[in-house]
C-alpha cells in the first residue's frame, strides 16, 4: 500500500464547474496536510494547508480533512482553464520537520 | 523577497559522472530539504537539513550526499550517476511547517 494515493485521472471538469480532489494516506501519525498545484514543466507550488479536522477555504479552494479516515479533499470551485495542472497532496509527521510524502498527483483538465 | 533559486536549472550528465545540484533557501529560512520527482510520480524525499546539520534522509543509496552551508545555502551531491537519477530534483526551504519549492533543476543521465 502507498503512503499516499491520489486518483491519477485525468479528471476533466467543465469551466465554471466544481473539481473534487481526493487523496487518503496510510500513516496515523500524520498531523499536517498540503496540497500542491504543479504545471506542467514546473515545480510544485503551494496552495493550501490543513492541520485538523473540518474544512478550510482559502478563495476558490476548500481543503477538507477527515483523520479518523485519513481523508483529505481539495474543492476547487468555479474551475478555470488556468486551473488545470497536477495536484499533488502531501503529508507530513511532526516528529519529522520536513519529510513529506508526497501521491503521484491528479491531472486536472478544466474544458472552456 | 526572492523565492528559493536553484542551479543549474538544466544538466547533462553521462553515467558514472558525478553531479553538484546548488539551492538558496527564502532569506530567514534555515531549513532546506531535497527531493527527487521522476516523471509521472510525486516528489520523493532525499535530505533535509535544519542549520547545517542533516535532520532526515529518505531511501537513497549513499551515491547521495548533501550538505548545508552557513549561510542556509545547500550543495545535492550525486555520485557514480545511473541512467534512473534522471529527474527533476528539488529543493524545499522552510521557516516553520510550511515548505516552499524552488524552480527544480532538470537533470538528464545519457
Amino acid at each position: 500500500q502507498k503512503e499516499v494515493e491520489q486518483n491519477s485521472g485525468p479528471l476533466s471538469v467543465p469551466e465554471g464547474a466544481i473539481a473534487s480532489l481526493n487523496c487518503t494516506y496510510s500513516d496515523r501519525g500524520s498531523q499536517s496536510f498540503f496540497w500542491y498545484r504543479q504545471y506542467s514543466g514546473k515545480s510544485p507550488e503551494l496552495i493550501m494547508s490543513i492541520y485538523s479536522n473540518g474544512d478550510k477555504e482559502d478563495g476558490r479552494f476548500t481543503a477538507q480533512l477527515n483523520k479518523a479516515s485519513q481523508y483529505v479533499s481539495l474543492l476547487i470551485r468555479d474551475s478555470q482553464p488556468s486551473d488545470s495542472a497536477t495536484y499533488l497532496c502531501a503529508v507530513k509527521r511532526m516528529d519529522n520537520n520536513n519529510d513529506m510524502r508526497f501521491g503521484a498527483g491528479t491531472r486536472l483538465t478544466v474544458k472552456p | 523577497d526572492a523565492g528559493v533559486t536553484q542551479s543549474p536549472t538544466h544538466l547533462i550528465k553521462t553515467r558514472g559522472q558525478h553531479v553538484t545540484l546548488r539551492c538558496s533557501p527564502i532569506s530567514g529560512h534555515k531549513s532546506v530539504s531535497w527531493y527527487q520527482q521522476v516523471l509521472g510520480q510525486g516528489p520523493q524525499f532525499i535530505f533535509q537539513y535544519y542549520e547545517k546539520e542533516e535532520r532526515g534522509r529518505g531511501n537513497f543509496p549513499d551515491r547521495f550526499s548533501a550538505r548545508q552551508f552557513p549561510n542556509y545555502s545547500s550543495e545535492l551531491n550525486v555520485n557514480a550517476l545511473l541512467l534512473g537519477d534522471s529527474a527533476l530534483y528539488l529543493c524545499a526551504s522552510s521557516l516553520d511547517i510550511l515548505s516552499f519549492f524552488g524552480q527544480g533543476t532538470r537533470l538528464t543521465v545519457v
